[in-house]
């Protein structure tokens, strides 16, 4: 079946530095790709949706300059959170959409916690 | 109309029952209703998924209804087990849109 591979999987970092997230689909292509934030106990956020060689669209609210993505290849989309602040920590998720199989594949999140 | 309402938010069964779960949506150009099922931590992981031609999908002990004219659709899991314990996400999509995802259902299975 289809896989998503997300890194890190965890990763602490000082406020005011910059963490990057990679999301990369292991056995399809992906024109699409979907990033999303999830805070304890509460349903997914979609915070922007990235097209291979385009610019990200992100959903109302979502700081385009904080939250910067980067869909270069068809296989890897990358989230980089920008001058990270104590209040940008969270759980973020990636997702891929398969074009042939039409399916949306997950990938196991990172846990960013920002000290 | 992008909302999708899901039902209820926390759900306790004994091992062997049956785990329903509902939901509800507005737009009617969703053409793709999946459920995922997440542990703590992990991402959401595919559960079983269906499309509004038909009726009733079943997967092994899993199994959703779809309702178009009410607009509902509703995850069964048969003889749950204490593993099926978890976070469970239902979702409307387009066919090259995004997910519109529930509130999520926490699911408790006793031994």
């Amino acid at each position: 079946g289809a896989v998503v591979s997300q890194h890190p999987s965890w990763v602490i970092c000082k406020s005011g530095t910059s963490v990057k997230i990679e999301c990369r689909s292991l056995d399809f292509q992906a024109t699409t790709m979907f990033w999303y934030r999830q805070f304890p106990k509460q349903s997914l956020m979609l915070m922007a949706t990235s097209n291979e060689g385009s610019k990200a669209t992100y959903e109302q609210g979502v700081e385009k300059d904080k939250f910067l993505i980067n869909h270069a290849s068809l296989t890897l989309s990358t989230l980089t959170v920008t001058s990270a602040h104590p209040e940008d920590s969270s759980f973020y998720i990636c997702s891929a959409r398969d074009q042939v199989n039409y399916g949306y594949t997950f990938g196991s999140g990172t846990r960013l916690t920002v000290v | 109309q992008q909302q999708v309402k899901q039902s209820p938010q926390s759900l306790i069964v004994q091992k062997g029952g049956i785990s329903i779960i509902n939901c509800a949506y507005e737009n009617t150009a969703f053409d793709y209703f999946p459920w995922y099922q997440q542990f703590p931590g992990k991402g959401p992981a595919l559960l079983i998924a269906i499309r509004p031609d038909v009726s009733e999908k079943k997967e092994g002990r899993f199994t959703i209804s779809f309702n178009k004219s009410a607009k509902q659709f509703s995850l069964h899991i048969m003889d749950s087990q204490p593993g099926d314990s978890a976070t469970y996400f239902c979702a409307g999509g387009t066919s090259y849109g995004k997910l519109t995802f529930g509130q999520g259902t926490i699911l408790t299975v006793h031994p």
